[in-house]
């Protein structure tokens, strides 16, 4: 069963516009959720996270949204570059021990 | 080069063969995860150490499968008798779970492309 989820396998924006990935989860004892982003043939690359204590979390063009009654949390990249193309992942944990991931979103970004 | 290390980054394999893959991971993190991913999935949890204690396997890690890290520093993923099925990427990260620092941030090294023909 997927516990984590992102519906949108693909997302095109134009260049300096804002990109908006989205991520659901069915577990309510998930704590702590973390964005990754991965190029091919390289390993994902830690982007940003939010603590389930929190709503909102940003660093620099990245904000991450967390909705925890609608198990729910977004990222936010504003201005996008073409450089943010790559593939995004959200993944959800339970206190470290476990991580889970979501099966990725690729963003395109159009210069 | 202070990140995570996996090697080989290549292995093609005969199915019925066994297999031994290595992760170094950053020197300080006391925490180790293995993961696998498949084409158009994300990574899939296997297992984690602690430190050299193994704390937790998904249902995922068949009897097959079987994890190490002695001394709390490098960590092998040893997968007896291949199947076509365990053709995938196993991803290796580490993270550091206390003192100073502490986050559950996870690096990832670069990945281990698994082939069973």
């Amino acid at each position: 069963d997927q516990q984590v989820k992102q519906n949108s396998p693909s997302l095109s924006v134009q260049e300096g516009r804002i990109s908006i990935l989205n991520c659901d989860y069915t577990n309510s004892m998930f704590d702590y959720f973390l964005w990754y982003k991965k190029y091919p043939a390289e390993g994902p690359t830690f982007l940003i996270s939010i603590s389930s204590i929190k709503d909102k979390n940003e660093d620099g063009r990245f904000t991450v949204f967390l909705n925890k009654s609608a198990k729910h949390l977004s990222l936010h990249i504003v201005p996008s570059q073409p450089g943010d193309s790559a593939v995004y992942f959200c993944a959800a944990s339970d206190a470290g021990n476990q991580f889970y991931f979501g099966t990725g979103t690729s963003l395109t970004v159009i210069p | 080069d202070t990140g995570v290390s996996q090697n080989p980054r290549h292995k093609i394999t005969k199915r019925g063969q066994n297999v031994t893959f290595r992760c170094d991971p950053i020197s300080e993190h006391n925490r180790l995860y293995w993961y696998r991913q498949t084409l158009g999935q994300g990574p899939e949890f296997l297992t984690y150490f602690q430190n050299e204690a193994q704390l937790e396997k998904s249902r995922l890690l068949s009897d097959r499968f079987s994890a190490e890290r002695p001394k709390g520093s490098f960590s092998t993923l040893e997968i007896q008798r291949t199947e076509q099925g365990d053709s995938a990427m196993y991803l290796c990260a580490s993270s550091l779970s206390s003192g100073a620092g502490a986050s559950y941030e996870q690096y990832f090294g670069p990945g281990t492309r698994l082939t069973v023909t």
